[in-house]
């Protein structure tokens, strides 16, 4: 079983739906988890952070981790074309560890 | 404004050639690091230095080198040993230490390809 599982996509929804992305994950031991976006041709660039379980959110986004369930996603409200991108999430059992991240996830919002 | 600056963008290389890859930050950082990205199989760290005059491999270090005489500077060497080198190539970098080592600002990437 890989470390982090994501599913390549490409997921296609129409703007101004809600658009769900997620990872599962095998080691108990994360505790620190990340979503980051790449546009294309472009590096990645951190989108939300969060620590073990719950909820953040930060304007349209909401990152929602289950511990419990070794289960984390990504929400994005009011999708605009502007968000298509690809979404790689990340974890790391320490704020100073080895990142491992999965293989992203390709969103096209279509206007 | 701070960031970090890779070079160049896009690099052709005939095989047997050894070619490098920039990567400058003028954010303060401790932290560097280099990815290769390629399609469906996510980021897979190549090397990466806590500290000057300090580097690790990573999962992949096979037919690269890397060095790092400046903090602002970790150039990434990709030799002829390397046997599949054409992807896209990460340059991070993060504060570091105990308690901002996984938050990563990347560069723009460098893509080459080997002819």
């Amino acid at each position: 079983q890989k470390e982090v599982e994501q599913d390549p996509g490409p997921l296609s929804v129409p703007e101004g739906a809600i658009v769900s992305l997620n990872c599962t994950y095998s080691n108990s031991a994360f505790q620190y988890f990340m979503w980051y976006r790449q546009y294309s041709r472009k590096g990645p660039e951190l989108l939300m952070y969060t620590y073990s379980s719950g909820n953040k959110e930060d304007g349209r986004f909401t990152a929602q981790v289950d511990k419990s369930s070794k289960y984390i996603s990504l929400f994005i409200r009011d999708s605009q074309p502007s968000d298509s991108a690809t979404y790689l999430c990340a974890m790391a059992m320490n704020r100073d560890d080895k990142i491992i991240f999965g293989k992203g996830t390709r969103l096209h919002i279509l206007p | 404004d701070g960031g970090i600056t890779q070079s160049p963008k896009y690099l052709f290389r005939k095989e047997g050639q050894n070619v490098t890859l920039s990567c400058e930050q003028n954010l303060n950082h401790d932290a560097m690091y280099w990815y290769r990205q390629d399609p469906g199989q996510g980021l897979r760290l190549i090397y990466y230095s806590q500290i000057v005059n300090d580097f690790q491999k990573g999962d992949i270090a096979e037919g690269y080198s890397v060095s790092r005489e400046k903090k602002e500077s970790f150039p990434l060497t990709v030799t002829s040993a390397q046997k599949n080198p054409t992807a896209f190539y990460l340059c991070a970098s993060s504060i570091g230490g105990r308690n901002g080592a996984n938050v990563l600002t990347f560069g723009a990437g460098s893509r080459l390809t080997v002819l």
